[in-house]
C-alpha cells in the first residue's frame, strides 16, 4: 500500500510568524508531487505541481522544496496571514496505465491572529 | 478558467436509497475523479475515469458504481446508501499531461440517515 504522509497533523501560528510542514512519499516510482491549498467552504486549489529533484516553487510568501530521492517535500509560508488559514494537501502522482494521486491526510493551519 | 461543477453543495438521503451525485467540467478534460474526505483520513479515491466509457476503481469503490457517457460528465451512483457513506464527496477533473493539476468542484455534504 502506497503511503503518503503529512506531518504534522495541525499547526496553529501567530499572524507574522513563519512556518513549514512536510510531506514525505515514497522515494522510487516518482513522476510528480501536488500541493493544493483547501480553505473551509471553498474547493480545493493547485499550489504546485513538482516533477523534478531539487525543484524549488514559490507563489507569493509560500514555496516549495521537493526532494526525491529521499522522498520528502517541504511546504514553507513565510509572515503567516490570517488567510492562511486552510488545510495543506499534498498528493504522489501515480502511474498505473492511467493516472492517479494519492493523498496525504493534510495539515491543518490556523493562523491566530 | 477551470469550472468543475457538483449538483448540490449538501444532500440528505435515507438508508437503501439509491443517490446520484452529478458533476460537469468545462475544459475539455480527459480525466474526471470522485474522492470522498473524512476528518483524519485526507481524500479518498473511489472511482475515476480516463476516457468516456472507461472507469478505474480507486481505493474504495465498494457500494459505489460510476457512469461516464459523455466527456464533460461524471456520476457517482450509491446503489443503496448506508450510514458509513455520509461524508464530504469530491469532484475532480484534470488533463492527462504530468505536470498538471487536478481542479476540484465545491464539494457535496451527504447526509444518510
Amino acid at each position: 500500500i502506497l503511503n503518503v504522509e503529512q506531518s504534522p497533523q495541525s499547526l496553529h501560528v501567530q499572524e507574522g510568524d513563519s512556518t513549514n510542514f512536510t510531506c514525505s512519499f515514497p522515494s522510487s516510482n516518482f513522476y510528480a508531487l501536488h500541493w493544493y491549498r483547501w480553505e473551509t467552504a471553498k474547493s480545493p486549489e493547485a499550489l504546485f505541481v513538482m516533477t523534478l529533484n531539487g525543484d524549488e516553487k514559490k507563489k507569493g510568501r509560500i514555496s516549495a522544496t521537493l526532494n526525491t530521492k529521499e522522498g520528502y517535500s517541504y511546504l514553507y509560508i513565510k509572515g503567516s496571514q490570517p488567510e492562511d488559514s486552510a488545510t495543506y494537501l499534498c498528493a504522489f502522482l501515480v502511474i498505473q496505465g492511467a493516472q492517479k494521486l494519492v493523498f496525504g491526510q493534510g495539515t491543518r493551519l490556523t493562523i491566530n491572529p | 478558467d477551470v469550472k468543475v461543477t457538483q449538483s448540490s453543495r449538501y444532500l440528505v438521503k435515507r438508508t437503501g436509497e439509491k443517490v446520484f451525485l452529478e458533476c460537469v467540467q468545462d475544459m475539455d478534460h480527459e480525466n474526471m475523479f470522485w474522492y470522498r474526505q473524512d476528518p483524519g483520513l485526507g481524500l479518498r479515491l473511489i472511482y475515476f475515469s480516463y476516457d468516456v466509457k472507461m472507469k478505474e476503481k480507486g481505493d474504495i469503490p465498494e457500494g459505489y458504481s460510476v457512469s461516464r457517457e459523455k466527456k464533460e460528465r461524471f456520476s457517482l451512483i450509491l446503489e443503496s446508501a448506508s450510514t458509513n457513506q455520509t461524508s464530504m464527496y469530491l469532484c475532480a477533473s484534470s488533463l492527462t499531461r504530468q505536470g498538471k493539476p487536478q481542479h476540484f468542484g465545491d464539494g457535496t455534504r451527504l447526509s444518510i440517515l
